[in-house]
């Protein structure tokens, strides 16, 4: 079954809105979940790297005033996209460290498009 | 950074072995060979990892060169459902952020 739950499947927003997406981790308390996006064609790029009761830390280049990120609690991170623009439509795609730590899962992802 | 290169795109006939080669010439010692898929608009999916032993699942086979240069995805038989991009990734052992390459797309023919 399903280690990883991303929600919702599909977002469509307005320009200048804000959507949010959440991921959680269903088996296991996950201290550190990632994010990640994926444009059409293209590979997944890694964005930021949430970490539970601290503030995330964002890859080189990801405005973090855009996309925030909160991770509240051990099961759960949520990744909001502020005044949401055309070209942020995207795959949004979680991922957590598995129990072992050998292993890492990835949610279903969430297709964002903005119009 | 992506440590890894692979050919884009391999085509393989439904029941025969497939084989996805990785290169990743610059890992080091304690850095693990990961391989996810990607079946069109889904998340990643785990199939198999590595240090420096051969590993075998119940999807597949990972074979790493004796000097850790590059390794191979083996997919023994085939079938349309194995088509998707094949993501053949080196991880650190005290990170767990992935940096994906461009990976390859597998067709599988009938």
């Amino acid at each position: 079954g399903a280690v990883v739950s991303q929600h919702p499947s599909r977002v469509i927003c307005k320009s200048g809105t804000s959507v949010k997406i959440e991921c959680r981790s269903l088996d296991f308390q996950a201290t550190t979940m990632f994010w990640y996006r994926q444009f059409p064609k293209q590979s997944l790029m890694l964005m930021a790297t949430s970490n539970e009761g601290s503030k995330a830390t964002y890859e080189q280049g990801v405005e973090k005033d855009k996309f925030l990120i909160n991770h509240a609690s051990l099961t759960l991170s949520t990744l909001t996209v502020t005044s949401a623009h055309p070209e942020d439509s995207s795959f949004y795609i979680c991922s957590v460290v598995g129990a072992s730590g050998n292993t890492i899962y990835f949610g279903e992802g969430s297709w964002l498009t903005v119009v | 950074d992506a440590k890894t290169t692979q050919p884009p795109s391999m085509d393989c006939a439904e029941g025969r072995a497939a084989n996805l080669p990785c290169n990743h010439s610059t890992i080091s010692g304690n850095e693990y060979v990961y391989w996810y898929r990607q079946i069109h608009s889904q998340g990643p999916q785990y199939i198999i990892h590595g240090l420096k032993n051969n590993e075998t699942n119940e999807m597949a086979s990972l074979i790493i060169t004796e000097d850790r240069k590059s390794s191979t995805l083996i997919l023994p038989h085939a079938t349309l459902r194995d088509t998707a991009v094949y993501y053949c990734i080196v991880r650190e052992p005290t990170g767990n952020q992935f940096y994906f390459g461009t990976g390859t797309s597998l067709t599988v023919i009938p």
